[in-house]
């Protein structure tokens, strides 16, 4: 099992639709999980941390199931701009405290 | 932005020659990083530095030679790469390591083309 696994789409979603990512993590003993913004040849912009409780930020909502092991993000009324890729971030909960990189999800919205 | 900024943007490199990437955080941070961003593949990180001392080196190959003078700038030391070393090269700095994980800031990215 891949320590972070995403689903890398693309997903293509029109213009005002809700769009869900999940994020896998292989690691029960991770603590600290990030979903990151990617537009195309840019770099890497956190978009917000997710916390045990869930988090919301306008439109953008994530939540973590520590039994299942997965983080999700939930895009409410999709924008153009919201098209990136977007990157799910764990640490590796090791003493050498690193974070482990997902492969992303590419969004694609659509007028 | 100018938070962390990357020079070049763009390297077009032979397998015998040697460069130079180099980083300058504007963030008063104390923790800077080496990633590695190759097609269809996740960020690699390369190198981690704490307050100027190296505190990670996630087993990349000598053909890369970190160096980190002060915590504001990080240079990246190219010799004899071979064309699997074609990728993104990201920069990033944080207030430091250790402790909780801090949000990370980019910068754009030196493009590298080995040929």
């Amino acid at each position: 099992r891949k320590e972070v696994e995403q689903d890398p789409g693309p997903f293509n979603v029109p213009e005002g639709a809700t769009v869900a990512f999940n994020c896998t993590y292989s690691n029960s003993a991770s603590q600290s999980f990030f979903w990151y913004r990617q537009d195309c040849r840019k770099e890497p912009k956190l978009l917000m941390s997710v916390y045990s409780s869930g988090n919301e930020d306008g439109r953008f909502t994530a939540q973590l199931n520590r039994a299942s092991q997965y983080i999700s993000l939930l895009i409410r009324d999709s924008k153009l701009s919201d098209s990136a890729t977007y990157l799910c971030v764990v640490d590796n909960a090791g003493n050498n405290r690193k974070l482990i990189w997902g492969l992303g999800t590419s969004l694609a919205v659509n007028p | 932005e100018t938070g962390v900024t990357q020079t070049p943007r763009h390297l077009v490199m032979g397998m015998t020659n040697k460069k130079s990437l180099k980083c300058e955080q504007h963030l008063g941070h104390n923790a800077m990083y080496w990633y590695k961003q190759s097609a269809k593949k996740p960020l690699e990180l390369m190198f981690v530095y704490n307050f100027k001392e190296q505190t990670e080196n996630n087993s990349v190959p000598s053909r890369f030679s970190p160096e980190c003078p002060n915590s504001s700038h990080l240079f990246l030391h190219l010799h004899t790469l071979q064309p699997e070393d074609s990728a993104l090269y990201l920069c990033a700095s944080s207030q430091r390591t250790g402790g909780s994980y801090e949000t990370q800031y980019f910068g754009p990215g030196t493009r590298l083309l080995v040929l």
